[in-house]
């Protein structure tokens, strides 16, 4: 079945440590995207991509990088700039819903990052 | 983007119909409305998408009037496991620099 694969799905990361997380898709979309929830609160874009080797800031960019070398993969590296990196982690692709037949977004299962 | 209004949280008991009410007065030729559905630590998951008039699926009916300025997300007889949030978003889903924007939703609780 096509979708998208977050891993992990916890990730523990100690102060000063660069942490990434894996977003992998089947779904042969171009666009793919990265968000963080907060509890109890909507989804932020941090970044997202259009096609292969292009991506753009999205609201809250600061302290996050990624890269997007193959169309499947949109890789997210938190890194040590990012002062608060505690948070569930989305990440999205845009294109045909698998069995739905309608134009929009398909979700990851999301990894939740925790600093200890 | 179009910004959307709805009511932070609803009650309700099995078996009732819900109606969750989006506002978004100034939605574009263009736009389309779609709903999603989200469970604790989970992703969204899309449950319903319109433009005009009605849709309904196997799940749930979207109900849009004639000016679009809002749309009802129809849940049948709902039970203990549709409790959730509820996101309304609306833009042109065929626009590759278009990004879902979410607020924070509804959040149905359904007792038993």
């Amino acid at each position: 079945d096509g979708g998208i694969t977050q891993s992990p799905k916890y990730l523990f990361r100690k102060e000063g440590q660069n942490v990434t997380l894996s977003c992998e898709q089947n779904l042969n979309h171009d666009a793919m995207y990265w968000y963080r929830q907060d509890p109890g609160q909507g989804l932020r874009l941090i970044y997202y991509s259009q096609i292969v080797n292009d991506f753009q800031k999205g609201d809250i960019a600061e302290g996050y990088s990624v890269s997007r070398e193959k169309k499947e993969s949109f890789p997210l590296t938190v890194t040590s700039a990012q002062k608060n990196p505690t948070a569930f982690y989305l990440c999205a692709s845009r294109g045909e819903i698998p069995g739905q037949g309608n134009y929009g977004y398909t979700f990851g299962s999301g990894t939740r990052l925790t600093v200890v | 983007l179009a910004k959307t209004t709805q009511p932070i949280s609803m009650d309700s008991y099995e078996g009732q119909e819900v109606n969750i009410t989006c506002s978004h007065n100034n939605i574009a030729t263009n736009d389309y409305i779609t709903w999603y559905q989200q469970f604790p630590s989970q992703g969204p998951r899309f449950i319903i998408q319109g433009y005009k008039t009605k849709v309904t699926n196997e799940v749930a009916s979207l109900f849009i009037p004639a000016d679009r300025k809002s749309s009802t997300l129809s849940l049948p007889r709902v039970s203990l496991s549709d409790t959730a949030v509820y996101y309304c978003l609306v833009g042109d889903r065929m626009d590759s620099s278009y990004k879902l924007i979410f607020g924070s939703g509804t959040r149905l609780l359904v007792r038993p």
